[in-house]
Formats: structure tokens, sequence, C-alpha cells
């Protein structure tokens, strides 16, 4: 158990539905990322948020968006859905952004998004 | 970024050591190389890194050979639980976030 908790686990909606996906970080841990991961592709970094603030992006799409609470919970909001969102979508926490052994990412276990 | 080269997979007998090479010709002085590994669709799970000097914990040993373009992942005794895919990462060691997960290799221990 990483520590990191995301909910849903699982996710059936339609396409053009929004959704939201919540993660809670380690305790301690003020940084957070997303991934998704589509059917046997390798991790896509989506965005990373550190205490509230939006530090990183990746290959985010424009119907894609995240924040950071105050209680360093992140919810990553999914709108518009095509079949083609249809992933894992992971989320990542850190101590901090400073690399080394406190840059270290641990996994939450996933929500897995179906897009019908 | 340094890009990491793996091979796309490897097969391994239980009991034996697994060694997953990696290839980061490109890195620069401050990335470390990290090691994660995925098993099924969960969670990747953090292994070992290091910078510069050999690393070993309770899971794995991480060899960087002394130009750094190149290190291996031991797995001393594998098992058939550590049939998953496995990443070598570099990551700088200060500010912006740069983790790049390549396609990894898919080690399968046999029994």
């Amino acid at each position: 158990d990483s520590g990191v908790t995301q909910t849903p686990k699982h996710l059936i909606t339609a396409t053009g539905q929004r959704v939201t996906l919540r993660c809670s970080p380690r305790s301690g841990d003020l940084s957070v990322y997303w991934y998704q991961q589509s059917l046997d592709q390798g991790l896509q970094f989506l965005i990373q948020y550190y205490n509230g603030e939006e530090r990183a992006k990746g290959n985010i799409l424009e119907r894609f968006s995240a924040q950071q609470f105050p209680d360093l919970h992140s919810e990553l909001n999914l709108s518009s859905l095509e079949l083609g969102d249809s992933a894992l979508y992971f989320c990542a926490s850190s101590v901090s952004l400073a690399g080394g052994q406190k840059d270290t990412q641990y996994f939450g276990p996933g929500t897995r998004l179906t897009v019908l | 970024d340094a890009k990491t080269t793996q091979p796309p997979s490897m097969d391994c007998a239980e009991g034996r050591a697994a060694n997953l090479p990696c290839n980061h010709s490109t890195i620069s002085g401050n990335e470390y190389v990290y090691w994660y590994r995925q098993i099924h669709s969960q969670g990747p799970q953090y292994i070992i890194h290091g910078l510069k000097n050999n690393e070993t914990n309770e899971m794995a040993s991480l060899i960087i050979t002394e130009d750094r373009k190149s290190s291996t992942l031991i797995l001393p005794h594998a098992t058939l639980r550590d049939t998953a895919v496995y990443y070598c990462i570099a990551s700088l060691s200060s500010g912006t976030y740069k983790y790049i997960f390549g396609t990894g290799t898919r080690l399968k221990v046999l029994a």
C-alpha cells in the first residue's frame, strides 16, 4: 500500500459526459501528479501540482483540467469525453519538487475509466 | 531530459538473479536514475534510485556504470511475483518535474 488513495476505482460513462477523479496524497506529500495509461501503453504524464499550484504540464488535453485543494487532495476533471479517453488514470505524490529522495513518486491504485 | 532505452522483454528462472539493463547515454550530471515496476494494471511501484554510486535496498540493487551511461537493476532471487513491467527513468535532481516513462521491460519469471 503506497498510501495514495484514488476514487472511484472504476467509472463507466458515455461520450460527451464529464467526470471527476479524486486523489488523496500520502500524508506529508505536497506534490501530486496525474498520469494517463491507455491499453498496453506507457504512462503519459498529464499535470503536476505542488502545494496548491500548478507546476508542470504534460500532454493534457484542453478538455481536461485539475486542481489541488488546501487539504492537498487533487481532482482531475475530464469533460466532453470521447471513446479514446478510456484508460487507467493514476495519481502519484511526492514530498516536494526538490528531486532526489524527496522526488520519489508513490502511485495510487488508479481509476479505470470506460467511455461507451 | 535523458532518454532511456530498455529491452522490450526478458525471461528469468525463478530463484535466479534477474538483471535488467537500461541505457541512458545522454544522461546529465544532475539526473538521477529511477526504477519502477508495474504489476499487471496496478499503480507503478517505486523500487530504487541512484545518482552515481551503486545502491541496494530490500527489493533490489542498482549498478550504475562509472560513465553513468547505463545501469542495471538486479533482483537477486526472482520470484513469480516479480513478473512485471520494469521502467527505467532519468529524472532531474532539482526543480521542475521530469518523469518520462517509456515502454519498459516486460520481465517474466518462469517456474
